[in-house]
């Protein structure tokens, strides 16, 4: 079965472009997840859906963040403008359900912002 | 305070060696947990549940302390291969579930 795939794997982009990582989870999970790990902080989650509806976003940075799920086997994080602060590395996962159950991660999006 | 503490390391062991990890957390609304495993650049990955009574997979065994809020991995018989970072994971439950990732217990095991 396939994992959780992620594109672009690396994103090198310059400050002030716009940045789209887009996810598949797997295939009869209702559960989606995005994280954000850097050296400092550590992983973080940004934000999560549930059947397609966005559950908790209070872990996005800021306005410049947005995510959407517009159907059961597709998510976008988008950043605009980007900063050299976004640099990252970006996970999604997905759930078979919401609630207390194990995720499974895609390999991340490594973003670099000059 | 942070949520979920876990002591960085790294642990430096040799190979054959018994080596435990410990996890606090400061929710008591924590309601599931799990230990995952991070390899260098590349994600995360689950290893366990952690359960009341205590689990057991192979070399790996996970605990639960919920009076005292802590969760501990033991891995046995050390590999080479077991060098990474321990993940512990807290799910809380407050109306909604929120995942909070521990900072990770990087090991290496020598030959």
């Amino acid at each position: 079965d396939a994992g959780v795939i992620q594109s672009p794997r690396h994103e090198v982009t310059e400050m002030g472009q716009e940045v789209t990582l887009r996810c598949k989870p797997i295939s009869g999970h209702n559960s989606l997840f995005w994280y954000r790990q850097t050296m400092m902080r550590g992983l973080e989650l940004l934000i999560y859906f549930n059947n397609n509806v966005p559950i908790d976003d209070s872990g996005m940075p800021e306005d410049r963040f947005s995510a959407k799920m517009p159907n059961a086997s597709f998510s976008t994080l988008k950043i605009q403008p980007s900063e050299p602060r976004d640099s990252a590395v970006y996970f999604c996962a997905s759930s078979y359900r919401d609630g207390p159950y194990e995720q499974y991660f895609g390999p991340g999006t490594r973003l670099t912002v000059t | 305070r942070k949520e979920v503490e876990q002591d960085p390391g790294p642990f430096n062991v040799p190979e054959g060696a018994t080596v435990a990890f410990n996890c606090t957390y400061s929710n008591s609304a924590s309601q599931s947990f799990f230990w995952y495993r991070q390899d260098c650049r590349k994600e995360p990955k689950l290893l366990m549940s952690v359960y009341s009574s205590g689990n057991e997979d192979g070399r790996f065994t996970a605990q639960l302390n919920r009076a005292s809020q802590y969760i501990s991995l033991l891995i046995r018989d050390s590999k080479l291969s077991d060098s990474a970072t321990y993940l512990c994971v807290v799910n809380l439950n407050t109306g909604g579930f929120k995942t909070i990732f521990g900072a990770g217990t990087r090991l290496f095991v020598k030959a």
